[in-house]
């Protein structure tokens, strides 16, 4: 398996524009989860997806930000506008919910700049 | 809620030596615990993981870590380090009725001098 794949690996915009990060899951798992990485706040969980529906997106900074889950192959997460404080590492994470709790498989990221 | 507090953030030992990084959760009952390594531009790589059984898991690279209950502690260790193991170590506890939610500590920077 190729492991959960994110495009962009780097993406740098200017403030207000539209950004649209993507990711691609493990084929067979039905969690996916959106995580943001910085020095000043380390690693969050954004939102996850259980059987692409969202069960907890309380971690979605603002409005401005937004992540759907159109099939069980794909997800995006979507800031509009962008901001500079929005710079960071955005990771995806995929894992299989069965009997227990699995490990989670981790893209290899997208670092975002607003510029 | 659940907690992990990583205290260290950064540790710097020598090549060969021994290894403790340290681990501490907060959480009523016994949770499913995580050790992951990320390598500078790299996403993150599960070393090991506890759920159940015998508290002493063995992982990946030749790491190990042990569940101690009365100390909520899950702290990673390896005998002998390499210069490949230097990288940013998280702790993660996650719940089995939370969906596979995972709550991260704030990571340790590891440093191995030659």
């Amino acid at each position: 398996d190729a492991g959960v794949i994110q495009s962009p690996r780097h993406e740098v915009t200017e403030m207000g524009q539209e950004v649209t990060l993507r990711c691609k899951p493990i084929s067979g798992h039905n969690s996916l989860f959106w995580y943001r990485q910085t020095m000043m706040r380390g690693l969050e969980l954004l939102i996850y997806f259980n059987n692409n529906v969202p069960i907890d997106d309380s971690g979605m900074p603002e409005d401005r930000f937004s992540a759907k889950m159109p099939n069980a192959s794909f997800s995006t997460l979507k800031i509009q506008p962008s901001e500079p404080r929005d710079s960071a590492v955005y990771f995806c994470a995929s894992t299989y919910l069965g009997g227990g709790l699995g490990e989670q498989f981790f893209g290899p990221g997208t670092r975002l700049t607003v510029l | 809620a659940q907690s992990v507090t990583q205290p260290d953030i950064h540790i710097t030992v020598s090549e060969g030596a021994s290894l403790e990084l340290r681990c501490n959760y907060s959480y009523g009952a016994t949770p499913y615990l995580f050790w992951y390594v990320q390598s500078p531009g790299q996403g993150l790589q599960l070393l090991l993981k506890y759920f159940s059984g015998d508290t002493l898991v063995q992982g990946i690279k030749g790491f190990e870590a042990e569940f101690k209950r009365s100390q909520s502690s899950f702290n990673l260790r390896k005998p002998s380090v390499h210069w490949s193991d230097a990288a940013e170590y998280f702790c993660a506890v996650g719940l089995n009725n939370a969906g596979n939610m995972l709550t991260f500590g704030g990571g340790t920077r590891l440093m191995v001098k030659p």
